[in-house]
């Protein structure tokens, strides 16, 4: 079957840095997404990684290991506001998306 | 961002009542979804319209049934669901075949509902 696993619960200190990372086992594999969603809120796209490495985009950054069939969030400067649950999902030979359960990042002063 | 509207935001209903979800996107895009979200589990995609055409139905229960009238509107009917069927509705919207590789998903902030 198809999985996703990520941590269900993670916490962080205000302007620390936090890794979230997700391990999958896909039927093929056509893509890694990062979402972030506020308690209450609609998820927001955050990152795509297709290739392997790493992508930046200010404070957040992706990493992708296909080999590993692995990927990380990682979060510099941690600001209350990051408070929020990510989701983790793959797009699968079909290009269906498989979701992760989501990991919380509790943030405190 | 309110790119993706959905109402109502809650919604209480009994288990003999018949309600429907509103989504509307004001994106241009030319696929919707209607996706389930329960605590702790991942989401779970429930039916896919390309081009107003339903493309996926992933085994869901009669007692949802979708309905796309144009590219920018989607309905989900709800009738006689069950107490297990409370969770958080998402709907989405992407670009289909935009050339780009990749389409992200735009939610709304979806409808919680509750089965009494």
């Amino acid at each position: 079957g198809q999985n996703i696993d990520q941590p269900t619960e993670m916490t962080a200190t205000e302007g620390a840095i936090v890794q979230i990372n997700c391990t999958y086992q896909t039927s093929g594999f056509n893509g890694l997404f990062w979402y972030q969603q506020h308690a209450g809120e609609a998820p927001t796209f955050l990152s795509y990684n297709v290739l392997d490495g790493l992508e930046e985009k200010g404070r957040f950054s992706s990493f992708l290991s296909r080999s590993k069939g692995y990927s990380y969030l990682l979060l510099k400067e941690l600001q209350m506001k990051d408070s929020a649950s990510y989701l983790c999902a793959v797009m699968d030979s079909n290009y269906q998306l498989i979701w992760g359960a989501g990991t919380k990042l509790i943030i405190k002063p | 961002e309110t790119g993706v509207t959905q109402t109502p935001r809650h919604l209480v209903m009994g288990m003999t009542n018949k309600k429907s979800l509103k989504c509307e996107q004001h994106l241009g895009h030319n696929a919707m979804y209607w996706y389930k979200q329960s605590a702790k589990k991942p989401l779970e995609l429930m039916f896919v319209y390309n081009f107003k055409e339903q493309t996926e139905n992933n085994s869901v229960p009669s007692r949802f049934s979708p309905e796309c009238p144009n590219s920018s509107h989607l309905f989900l009917h709800l009738h006689t669901l069950q107490p297990e069927d409370s969770a958080l509705y998402l709907c989405a919207s992407s670009q289909e075949g935009s050339g780009q590789g990749y389409s992200p998903l735009h939610f709304g902030n979806g409808t919680r509902l509750t089965v009494t």
